[in-house]
């Protein structure tokens, strides 16, 4: 049982690229989330989603493009990479039936913008 | 949206040492409560959460902590730290319906030998 899975776990991007991050979860959960992580930030919902198809914007948004044409997939894009695009980025999973279960987390993907 | 505010960025403490590790949030409305523990280049694990029931919570490694609906409190607490609890530690809040989680900006503890 993988849990919550991310590739690549480390990138370097230059300014203007484009690349995905890819989460996948073998939990069945109907919620999956991404996160960025900076320091003395804590943890920023980018986007998520409630279910296969469906997505929604979190707090920070910008710059970033997601999808969710799985249940077990949840796909992370930046069109254009920027310098502020540099941080740690987590997925995790929920289930559907309420907040009890907690969130389930990837490892983490680097990410550095040059 | 909710807030959760951890108002100690930065905690050292002698091993073997108690401490605690403070968490406010605002809410009027009942709340799932957690606390996640971060180890160095790892993701987050879930360390122990509040449902309901019983105020105080406890983990497998000596953590516990306690929900404090007066005060929108959820301090997480260890009477005696190891150096392997050397860890960020983030606490968090659920709200239902919608399975949203807000966290705060983190606790990093350092234990000193």
């Amino acid at each position: 049982n993988a849990g919550v899975t991310q590739t690549p776990k480390f990138r370097v991007l230059k300014t203007g690229q484009s690349m995905t991050l890819l989460c996948a979860q073998d939990m069945n959960h109907e919620y999956m989330y991404w996160y960025r992580q900076d320091p003395g930030m804590g943890l920023r919902l980018i986007h998520y989603s409630v279910g296969e198809g469906t997505t929604a914007k979190g707090e920070v948004p910008d710059g970033y493009n997601v999808s969710r044409l799985k249940k077990q997939n949840f796909l992370l894009g930046l069109e254009s990479a920027a310098p502020s695009q540099t941080s740690v980025y987590f997925c995790a999973s929920s289930s559907i039936a309420s907040g009890a279960v907690g969130l389930f987390f990837g490892e983490g993907s680097r990410l550095t913008v040059l | 949206a909710q807030s959760v505010t951890q108002l100690d960025s930065q905690v050292p403490v002698f091993e073997e040492a108690p401490v605690e590790l403070r968490c406010n949030y605002s809410s009027s409305v009942s709340v799932y409560l957690f606390w996640y523990v971060q180890y160095p280049n790892q993701g987050l694990q879930l360390l122990l959460k509040y449902l309901s029931g019983s105020t105080l919570v406890e983990s497998i490694n000596g953590f516990e902590a306690e929900f404090n609906k007066s005060q929108t409190s959820f301090h997480l607490r260890k009477p005696s730290v190891h150096i392997s609890d050397t860890a960020e530690y983030f606490c968090a809040v659920s709200v239902t319906p919608g399975n949203q989680f807000y966290f705060g900006t983190g606790t990093s503890l350092t234990v000193i030998p």
